[in-house]
């Protein structure tokens, strides 16, 4: 059965600190994808990143870089230079499918991230 | 485009009362889902459909029903609210860009409901 954990149930750094939250999979699939989401205090789940199995190479977005390590089945998330606007809960997410093909995702239990001035 | 909306944003039930939260979505997906959210567990799947007129079980279907008479709402349905039931649920839609899992789910902003 597939199963997304993370760890960290809440971190607290200070403003312009790095800090990169981990996120660990399992899955019998070969083919699969595994997203980030950001749930700030409004509560709204806003989509960061899709990465397919396939693909290992990091990606970097602004101070967003992601880190996937098929190996270790993890693929973690780090925030460069933390500001307190992205103080909210992060979701690590994998894929499973239906037979009729619907995507159905398996949410990690989330890491509360604060981030304080 | 309003995306994903979700109707009511808060509501509060008494145990045995039913109702049912709507989903609406502008943007052509063909898939929806209902999500719940409850502290410490993250996102779990009730339901999802697939397409106008299909519906199939998620992960935590019980004491849930849907439908989707159209493609652009997909309703959920409570028959006999629980306590137990007290959650966050959020809808989402698809589409499929051609290839398998590259589809990404948008999500409404959240139904908050309590049953006492």
């Amino acid at each position: 059965a597939q199963k997304v954990t993370q760890a960290q149930t809440e971190i607290s750094v200070v403003e312009k600190e790095d800090v990169t939250l981990d996120c660990v999979y399992e899955t019998r699939d070969t083919t699969y994808y595994l997203f980030w989401y950001k749930q700030p205090p409004s509560g709204e789940l806003v989509f960061l990143i899709r990465r397919n199995s396939f693909d290992e190479q990091n990606e970097i977005s602004g101070r967003y870089s992601w880190n996937f390590q098929k190996s270790t089945s993890s693929f973690n998330f780090t925030i460069t230079a933390s500001q307190v606007v992205d103080s909210a809960v992060y979701f690590c997410a994998l894929t499973t499918y239906a037979p009729q093909g619907a995507q159905k995702l398996v949410f990690g239990q989330g890491t509360r991230l604060t981030i304080n001035p | 485009n309003a995306g994903v909306t979700q109707t009511p944003k808060f509501r509060v039930l008494k145990t045995g009362q039913s109702m049912t939260l709507l989903c609406a979505q502008d943007m052509n997906h063909e898939y929806m889902y209902w999500y719940r959210q409850d502290p410490g567990m993250g996102l779990r799947l009730i339901h999802y459909s697939v397409g106008e007129g299909t519906t199939a079980k998620g992960e935590v279907p019980d004491g849930y029903n849907v439908s989707r008479l159209k493609k652009q709402n997909f309703l959920l349905g409570l028959e006999s609210a629980a306590p137990s039931q007290t959650s966050v649920y959020f809808c989402a839609s698809s589409y499929s860009v051609g290839k398998r899992g590259q589809e990404t789910q948008y999500f409404g902003p959240g139904t908050r409901l309590l049953v006492l």
